[in-house]
């Protein structure tokens, strides 16, 4: 999964199947949990948040899950599509934190065809 | 919606030269705004956070006297990278934070420029 690191690691997924990220925290203080999705030279953008006291949320082909106990996050992407190809990035904000976002180390999806 | 733009959204100089990146919020008044860099195929990393109307406040190991960040209204932050090295060509990108009060929870979300292509040669 996904944690402050050095290298991206690559997530290859046929179209139509679903594809899940992991995710880990350090931080027990942080309290919202927004996953962003960046394509080449553009900007993050938000495809779906959660807060501290959620345990799952969904959205439009979206499901975030969050384990506090294990400091565990993940999101699945249900029936993938070529388009959904992009860095998936999850971040973190910290309570008292002047909404500082720190970032994980990101994810490559790959949606063949 | 909320927008941010960046300016310019490339630039090429040369090594020892100062460029400036100017971060604007063009529907929405933001009090905070921060800077981030992106190495290829590295996340974003946080550089500073740009607070109107005071000094910015830096992460650890960023150099505040080569990274100059001026909040001087509630839509627009510069940062500036003074003597700039082949080693500080990046994409910077920037985010200008919203306060959305709720009935029940607040709810804060940034909103990121398109970035900035620095190379330096």
């Amino acid at each position: 999964g996904e944690s402050v690191g050095l290298h991206l690691p690559t997530l290859s997924v046929q179209e139509g199947d679903s594809a899940v990220i992991k995710c880990t925290y350090s931080d027990s203080a942080s309290n919202y949990f927004p996953w962003y999705k960046q394509e080449l030279g553009k900007r993050p953008q938000l495809i779906i948040d959660i807060r501290s006291n959620m345990d799952k949320r969904q959205g439009q082909r979206v499901t975030v899950l969050l384990n506090k106990t294990v400091k565990h996050l993940s999101l699945q992407i249900a029936a993938t599509q070529p388009g959904d190809s992009a860095v998936y990035f999850c971040a973190e904000i910290a309570t008292d934190s002047w909404g500082k976002l720190q970032f994980g180390a990101g994810t490559q999806v790959v949606v063949t065809p | 919606g909320a927008v941010v733009s960046q300016h310019p959204s490339r630039v090429i100089c040369k090594s020892g030269t100062s460029v400036k990146i100017e971060c604007r919020s063009l529907d929405f008044q933001a009090t905070t705004m921060f800077w981030y860099r992106q190495f290829p195929k590295q996340s974003l990393m946080l550089m500073a956070t740009s607070n109107e109307g005071s000094k910015a406040t830096y992460e650890q190991g960023v150099e505040k006297d080569k990274f100059l960040i001026n909040h001087a209204s509630l839509t627009l932050s510069t940062l500036t990278v003074t003597s700039a090295h082949p080693e500080d060509s990046s994409f910077y990108i920037c985010s200008a934070r919203r306060s959305l009060a709720g009935a029940l929870t607040d709810q804060e979300t940034q909103y990121f420029g398109p970035g900035t292509r620095l190379l330096v040669l």
